[in-house]
């Protein structure tokens, strides 16, 4: 089994629409993240959780919101749907424990999501 | 800030050598290379830390210069299973929080 899953892997829905991202891991990390993808921009931050009570927005906040309902478990949510908000996500944990310098980020199979 | 990766794309023929460059305005703690192949997740190279260290893995390797903010990935000998798009991730020095990440280098590797 994969130690960080996200669902949907696809979706497509219509401008105005709410919908929800979700991503679990079984890593026992204590971090998560929230990148969109698109090409050409590489991968920008949206919402990073150092702990189940520590939430920061990242570069592209904006029309997103996100909720760390147990370590194991981060969504993604966007509240309105517009269409350039189509592009891939990726959800990703790593372990802050290993010390400074040695966070390396597992990331999800990504959700690609289409908004018309 | 988001750090400059340079160049964008490369070709290379098996066997052909490659550096991937990534430079930051910023004072930087610590580098991280991934690799990313076409429709699937971004996977861990390395981790380069302030200290100028170099590292290497099988026949890739990489180095950070602390004085320029850069830091080089260099890949030898290179094999087609290289092909994908390589991304730095840099964490800044002061407040150190989550990485930013370049916007890739694509690099395809023909036989």
């Amino acid at each position: 089994d994969a130690d960080v899953t996200q669902t949907p892997r696809n979706r497509i829905t219509k401008t105005g629409k709410r919908i929800m991202l979700e991503c679990s891991q079984t890593k026992g990390h204590d971090r998560m993240y929230w990148y969109r993808q698109d090409p050409g921009l590489g991968l920008r931050l949206i919402y990073y959780s150092f702990d189940v009570k520590d939430i920061n927005k990242g570069e592209i906040s904006d029309g997103y919101s996100v909720s760390r309902q147990a370590q194991a478990k981060f969504s993604l949510s966007l509240e309105s749907a517009i269409p350039n908000q189509t592009a891939l996500y990726f959800c990703a944990t790593s372990d802050s424990t290993g010390g400074p310098g040695q966070e390396t980020q597992y990331f999800g199979p990504g959700t690609r999501l289409l908004v018309l | 800030q988001q750090p400059v990766q340079s160049p964008q794309a490369v070709i290379l023929r098996e066997g052909e050598d490659a550096v991937i460059n990534c430079s930051s305005s910023k004072a930087l703690y610590s580098v991280h290379w991934y690799r990313q192949k076409h429709g699937e997740a971004p996977v861990f190279l390395m981790i380069l830390l302030k200290g100028g260290e170099q590292k290497g893995h099988e026949k890739i390797s990489a180095s950070f210069n602390e004085k320029k903010q850069q830091s080089s990935l260099y890949l030898t000998a290179s094999q087609l299973s290289y092909s994908g798009t390589y991304f730095c991730g840099t964490e800044s020095d002061t407040g150190r929080r989550a990485l930013t990440f370049g916007s890739g280098t694509r690099l395809q590797v023909q036989p």
